[in-house]
């Protein structure tokens, strides 16, 4: 079974701090793909960040950065200088082995303090 | 346009009525998937189309649920006898083929059942 799992329902951050929201996943497939969506208030589901599991560089966005850990199956999403826009929703979803199917966390929500 | 459509973005219908909810990917995508996303939940799969083939319908819930892709461009999901706990997001995803390529989310459609 392939599993994703986000442990902090909640996280908040003042405005241009930096924040690290965690993500876990389990799978026994050697070649998978991870994802980070966010969605805001308007409730669209939108894209952040992409890690394939075969790359050890780990992908960076703008001010959006992961900390991909493949022996620890951890995937964490560090955004830095928090915006009063960043505040959402947070998804961590993977794509496993030859699966096409996205398999989501709970989600954190991360709330942005002025 | 550029990106995943899908209509209505709101649906409020009446316990027994049928429902189809549209979704229109972005040009070129192969693949389409339907995913419903209950509140404080993550999405969850519900079937998967490469072209006009539904490649995997293990998701739907049951049998009052069908969808269909009949020219590989437009996808219609359908829900006969609507029941109460039906209500939730429905979201559409495409992406320029399957496996390991990122999906690109519509903005939903909020289905209500009264």
């Amino acid at each position: 079974a392939q599993t994703v799992t986000q442990s902090q329902p909640e996280m908040s951050v003042q405005e241009a701090e930096t924040v690290t929201l965690s993500c876990t996943y389990d799978t026994s497939e050697s070649d998978y793909y991870l994802f980070w969506y966010k969605q805001p208030p308007s409730r669209q589901m939108i894209l952040v960040i992409r890690q394939e599991a075969y790359k050890q560089q780990n992908a960076t966005e703008n001010r959006f950065s992961v900390n991909f850990q493949k022996a620890a199956k951890s995937f964490s999403l560090k955004i830095s200088d928090s915006q009063l826009g960043d505040a959402a929703m947070y998804f961590c979803a993977g794509i496993m082995g030859s699966n096409y199917k996205l398999t989501f966390g709970k989600g954190t929500l991360l709330t942005v303090n002025p | 346009g550029a990106g995943v459509s899908q209509s209505p973005r709101y649906k409020v219908t009446k316990r027994g009525q049928d429902v189809a909810l549209r979704c229109d990917p972005i040009s070129g995508h192969v693949s389409l998937y339907w995913y419903r996303q209950a509140l404080g939940q993550g999405p969850e799969f519900l079937t998967y189309f490469n072209y006009e083939a539904q490649q995997d319908k293990s998701g739907l819930p049951n049998d009052r649920f069908s969808a269909e892709r009949p020219e590989g461009s437009i996808s219609t999901l359908t829900i006969q006898r609507t029941e109460q706990r039906d209500s939730a997001m429905y979201r559409c995803a495409s992406s320029t083929s399957s496996v390991s390529e990122t999906q690109y989310f519509g903005p939903g459609t909020r289905l209500l059942v009264l």
